[in-house]
């Protein structure tokens, strides 16, 4: 079962633009996590946002999580070709006696030169 | 850099047969998992392991899937016998702490092992 739904399900952008992506999900949250994975590979991880935390950067992503909302996004600024892949969002909530990490279904982003 | 590897990365088999899979996380890692991605999805969890104990296997096809984690370090995962709708991306994962309430941090991933069942 998947907990995070992503928004949109794909995105086509020229080079140079600007990608957001949106996460939302139901339950409560220990972190969000964004997942990066170019076609065929593993999944890269880029950036955590704790649940006390509003909005987090790293290079060109800016996270910024709203729990009141249920909702993350992923912003990339000033867009690469090499930025085309697939985009995840997994949410870490305590279930069970542990803490769990669930994927959504994910952004499928192209950026074109 | 530290790495997970996984064996193979591609296999082909014909349905009926049984098929296995190899992980090994990066050392000192206790948390391994086991996660299943079908083509345009999101990777779902198959089992999880602290150690070599079993955390969460509950979304795992016990009549076909097993898995395991002898000594706590590499893993493997087996499915027999594999049938068409098991053709997918097989993803081992493993992370720095443990499933208690620190967890889960950042995870670290394989390459995959990209099943194709005829």
């Amino acid at each position: 079962s998947q907990q995070g739904e992503e928004d949109p399900q794909a995105l086509s952008i020229q080079e140079g633009e600007n990608a957001t992506m949106n996460c939302s999900y139901k339950t409560s949250i220990n972190n969000l996590q964004w997942y990066r994975q170019n076609s065929g590979r593993g999944l890269v991880h880029l950036i955590l946002i704790r649940s006390n935390e509003r909005e987090k950067h790293s290079g060109r992503l800016r996270v910024t999580l709203d729990t009141s909302k249920k909702s993350s996004s992923l912003l990339i600024t000033a867009s690469r070709a090499a930025d085309t892949a697939s985009y995840f969002c997994a949410t870490v909530g305590f279930s069970g006696g542990y803490n769990k990490l669930i994927f959504g279904a994910g952004t499928r982003l192209a950026v074109h030169p | 850099e530290a790495e997970v590897a996984q064996s193979p990365r591609y296999k082909i088999t014909e349905k009926s047969q049984a098929v296995a899979f190899w992980c090994d996380p990066i050392s000192g890692h206790a948390t391994l998992y086991w996660y299943r991605q079908i083509l345009g999805q999101g990777p779902e969890l198959l089992v999880q392991f602290q150690d070599e104990s079993v955390v969460d296997d509950s979304q795992l096809p016990k009549d076909r899937f097993s898995a395991e984690r002898l000594k706590g370090v590499d893993s493997t995962l087996k499915i027999q016998p594999a049938e068409l709708g098991d053709s997918a991306m097989y993803l081992c994962a493993s992370s720095l702490a443990g499933p208690g309430l620190w967890g889960t941090g950042e995870l670290f991933f394989g390459e995959g092992s990209r099943l194709t069942v005829l």
